[in-house]
């Protein structure tokens, strides 16, 4: 099955500071890839998502990108707000009935 | 107006009881989940269903049984509970396209087993 690996696990940045954050992903059949936020005691929302025929996307603050060679993606927050303090997931999918594989959550705190 | 909604919010219970949790989606998705997420935050798949039958079911135990009494509800019955099982669990529904979609979550489940 597949094992995504997401990293660091906690970042604290300053406000205004760009943040990044980083996942592997095993399986070469995964072809979907969104980014989750999850807010304290809240439920996890789609912030961004890739497929694996784009190797960019781009969405305001927020950018992602993807290397299917490397088998890896990584989520790009620009001029971080103390509102974008949550926790972040990524995951694969290999679109087969959507099954995704969660990494571990980055908590990501920005400093006021 | 709830996309994805589950009850209750809260659960605390005794160890050994039986409990369920009911999810019921509006956006007309043909497939659902059940996640756990532990005291690590952790999200990890527990089951899936698509248009009521069940397609993924990822080495739970058997103390934990879903149901799919149409494709807009997937409910889970927990028998004899134990401590382990405390911890949050969300609902989600998506739409199955033969390719990635965005899975929408409920508001989650807190379950504490005391």
């Amino acid at each position: 099955g597949e094992n995504v690996e997401q990293h660091p696990s906690t970042l604290s940045v300053q406000e205004g500071d760009s943040a990044v954050i980083k996942c592997t992903y095993s399986d070469s059949a995964s072809n979907y890839f969104p980014w989750y936020k999850q807010e304290l005691g809240k439920r996890p929302q789609l912030i961004i998502d890739i497929r694996s025929n784009v190797g960019e996307k781009k969405d305001q603050r927020i950018a992602v990108t993807l290397n299917k060679t490397a088998k890896h993606f990584s989520l790009h927050i620009t001029e971080t707000q103390p509102e974008d303090s949550a926790v972040y997931f990524c995951a694969a999918s290999s679109g087969n009935f959507n099954k995704f594989y969660f990494g571990s959550g980055t908590k990501l705190n920005v400093k006021p | 107006d709830t996309a994805v909604s589950q009850t209750p919010k809260y659960l605390v219970t005794q160890m050994g009881n039986d409990k369920s949790i009911k999810c019921e989606q509006n956006l007309g998705h043909d497939t659902m989940y059940w996640y756990k997420q532990d005291s690590k935050k952790f999200l990890k798949i527990m089951f899936s269903y698509n248009n009521k039958e069940l397609i993924i079911n990822e080495t739970v135990p058997n103390r934990f049984s879903p149901k799919s009494p149409d494709k807009a509800h997937l409910n889970l019955h927990i028998n004899s509970l134990e401590l382990g099982d405390s911890a949050v669990y969300f609902c989600a529904s998506s739409q199955d396209r033969g390719q990635g979609t965005e899975a929408f979550f409920g508001q989650g489940t807190r379950l504490t087993v005391v």
